[in-house]
């Protein structure tokens, strides 16, 4: 009965390699985020997504690309990996976009990149 | 972009004590948000506040706002080991279209 949910928890890999990091919410929300929070613990979003729809697009490289099956699910897909991708990705959802409510984050991914 | 700011970004006290976080900000907000970070866990949202409400309780916990001094600050009373955390405000700007998030103060209390 986990809000959402986040896989995988932990990843490990090479400069280079490509990578997916999935995301399910089970709140019935419409929105839903990718945040990346560095070393420093500092937090931005990354993107966002309504009803599938992609809403807010931050200036991140194009080897990130969110995709979204369906408005309970939102992955985020990673390629060429860099040393400076190295951080925790969070996931989060919200009810609506437009009033920015509570936001129902995941667990993290533990992303490093060797 | 601007963010809010948390002060200090680091506190530690006894367990009893009470804990005071302060937030500020530099543009209109519609509303302010803190959240708790266990270290290792996802952010968990703890009180949201309108731009024209000043004061808000919930539990142990209470927050204020200020929109003369763009500013807002979490109480934690009655202090106890387990609110040891990270804590972040987050601002949901009038002119902007998601939340913006601090970098956060660093709770520790003391058994």
């Amino acid at each position: 009965d986990t809000a959402v949910s986040q896989t995988p928890k932990y990843l490990v890999t090479q400069m280079g390699n490509d990578k997916s990091i999935k995301c399910e919410q089970n709140l019935g929300h419409d929105t839903m985020y990718w945040y990346k929070q560095d070393s420093k613990k500092f937090l931005k979003i990354m993107f966002s997504y309504n009803n599938k729809e992609l809403i807010i697009n931050e200036t991140v490289p194009n080897r990130f690309s969110p995709k979204s099956p369906d408005k309970a699910h939102l992955n985020l897909h990673i390629n060429s990996l860099e040393l400076g991708d190295s951080a925790v990705y969070f996931c989060a959802s919200s009810q609506r976009l437009r009033d920015k409510e509570t936001q129902y984050f995941g667990p993290g991914t533990r992303l490093l990149v060797l | 972009s601007q963010q809010g700011e948390e002060d200090p970004q680091a506190l530690s006290i006894q367990e009893g004590e009470n804990a005071t976080m302060n937030c500020s900000y530099k543009t209109s907000i519609n509303n302010l948000q803190w959240y708790r970070q266990n270290s290792g866990r996802g952010l968990v949202h703890l009180i949201l506040i309108r731009s024209n409400e000043r004061e808000k309780h919930s539990g142990r916990l209470r927050v204020t706002l200020d929109t003369s001094k763009k500013s807002s600050s979490l109480l934690i009373t009655a202090s106890r080991a387990a609110d040891t955390a990270s804590y972040f405000c987050a601002t949901d700007l009038t002119s902007g279209s998601r939340l913006t998030f601090g970098e956060g103060t660093q709770l520790t209390v003391n058994p």
